[in-house]
């Protein structure tokens, strides 16, 4: 099975707060799971990735959690600022080469 | 660098009319993708470009038609448009060896 499945759709959040996405995915030969963010009228860049062998990556406020045995990885945002409004996808894939597999998408919106 | 560059921007078709859907890269990538995001289903991949001269079917290829010109350039072709494929397409490009997608600003097509 290649799906990601992601969720929520979409997610209001006030300023401060965190936002949590979920992704899970049933292809156990992934090996890379990256977050791409995308701002309306844009193309998706990548925000972060992670590898299997790490359960956790933190970026600035930005950070994935990774469950393998569950087959399970998130995003968490910590204090969420409004300029973080935008589409979060996660995907997955199997490196080298591999294609992405996409999730469908969060719309994050951050309420001032 | 431009990065990833596509034309054009917008596009409105009638049904049963051709277009083709340019995209360039100056980052001297191997591989380029096409995908198509529409609202709730992700970024789907129509076609995808391992390399200069060599190019395979996607998740949703049916319809499209794909050219590698060169190293820089992946065109999309649409034969015969029909409503279904009103939707956002995005051209993409990475090293063989790198995960990074980078994604080009996309073109908005209609098909009335």
């Amino acid at each position: 099975q290649q799906q990601v499945k992601q969720s929520p759709q979409s997610l209001i959040v006030q300023k401060g707060g965190i936002s949590i996405i979920n992704c899970a995915y049933e292809n156990t030969a992934f090996d890379y799971f990256p977050w791409y963010q995308q701002f309306p009228g844009k193309g998706p860049a990548l925000l972060i990735a992670i590898r299997p062998d790490v359960s956790e990556k933190k970026e600035g406020r930005f950070t994935i959690s990774f469950n393998k045995s569950a087959k399970q990885f998130s995003l968490h945002i910590m204090d969420s600022q409004p300029g973080d409004s935008a589409t979060y996808f996660c995907a997955a894939s199997n490196l080298p080469g591999g294609k992405l597999i996409f999730g469908q998408g969060t719309e994050l919106s951050v309420k001032p | 660098n431009a990065g990833v560059t596509q034309t054009p921007k917008f596009q409105v078709l009638k049904t049963g009319q051709s277009m083709t859907l340019q995209c360039a890269q100056d980052m001297n990538h191997n591989s380029m993708y096409w995908y198509r995001q529409d609202p709730g289903m992700g970024l789907r991949l129509i076609y995808y470009s391992a390399s200069e001269g060599t190019t395979d079917k996607g998740e949703v290829p049916n319809g499209y038609n794909v050219s590698r010109l060169n190293k820089r350039e992946f065109s999309l072709r649409l034969e015969s448009a029909a409503p279904s494929q009103t939707s956002v397409y995005f051209c993409a490009s990475s090293d063989y060896l790198s995960e990074t997608q980078y994604f080009g600003p996309g073109t908005r097509l209609l098909v009335l």
